[in-house]
């Protein structure tokens, strides 16, 4: 089983500086890592696949980095509307299992 | 656009059943693999099952294994999860989710709203 470990649990920052987040996996995933947004009340919103690709409609502020194990998602110049949870994801090869790490908790300081 | 409508969550007593459906829309249901996610109040995100485009192929979580089972109507563009022998750590909301058309995909580009499950006496 792969594990997903985020840091750190909670991001304190204030709108128009950049927000750093880490993701480790346990073990080698090559470029296979997700991240998700999740806003309190609503579903998640896939931000980021392959690493660094990102999905549909998700601004340019947002981008991903990295391979192997550790993975990173910067937000540059932070809007209001980027204080949420943030999620990163993997898929274990065989069986299909998926894991997601803990969070990360990007607040307004 | 991409729509996935969950519905028949509620309060239920432990080792109780229940069933929720996930009606899609404006994509082609059958060509896509679908999933199920659940989180627990104020907790992260937890996969629990796996279905192919198909409807063949099922994959669970060992939280689920034996007690949830995963299933889907293309005709009725419906995905199921039927749920059997319910315990108080189930309690979660229960997301309906878009895979890919290929098995190889990982990530999950599109959710439902959700729908809430309590097991509770």
């Amino acid at each position: 089983e792969i594990v997903l470990t985020q840091s750190p649990a909670t991001l304190s920052l204030s709108p128009g500086e950049r927000a750093t987040l880490s993701c480790r996996a346990s073990q080698t995933i090559s470029i296979y890592l997700a991240w998700y947004q999740q806003k309190p009340g609503q579903a998640p919103r896939l931000l980021i696949y392959d690493a660094s690709n990102r999905a549909t409609g998700i601004p340019a502020r947002f981008s991903g980095s990295g391979s192997g194990t550790d993975f990173t998602l910067t937000i540059n110049s932070l809007e209001p509307e980027d204080f949420a949870v943030y999620y990163c994801q993997q898929r274990s090869n065989w069986p299909p299992e998926y894991s997601f790490g803990q969070g990360t908790k990007l607040e307004i300081k | 656009q991409v729509q996935l409508v969950e519905s028949g969550g509620g309060l239920v007593k432990p080792g109780g059943s229940l069933r929720l459906s996930c009606a899609a829309s404006g994509f082609t249901f059958s060509d896509y693999y679908m999933k199920w996610i659940r989180q627990a109040p104020g907790l992260g995100l937890e996969w629990i099952s796996y279905i192919s485009n198909t409807g063949k192929t099922t994959y669970y979580a060992d939280s689920v294994q034996g007690r949830f089972t995963i299933s889907r109507d293309s005709a009725k563009n419906t995905l199921y999860l039927e749920m059997n022998s319910l315990r108080v750590e189930d309690t979660a909301v229960y997301y309906c989710v878009r895979g890919g058309q290929r098995a190889t995909r990982y990530y999950f580009d599109y959710w439902g709203q959700g729908t809430l499950v309590t097991v509770s006496s």
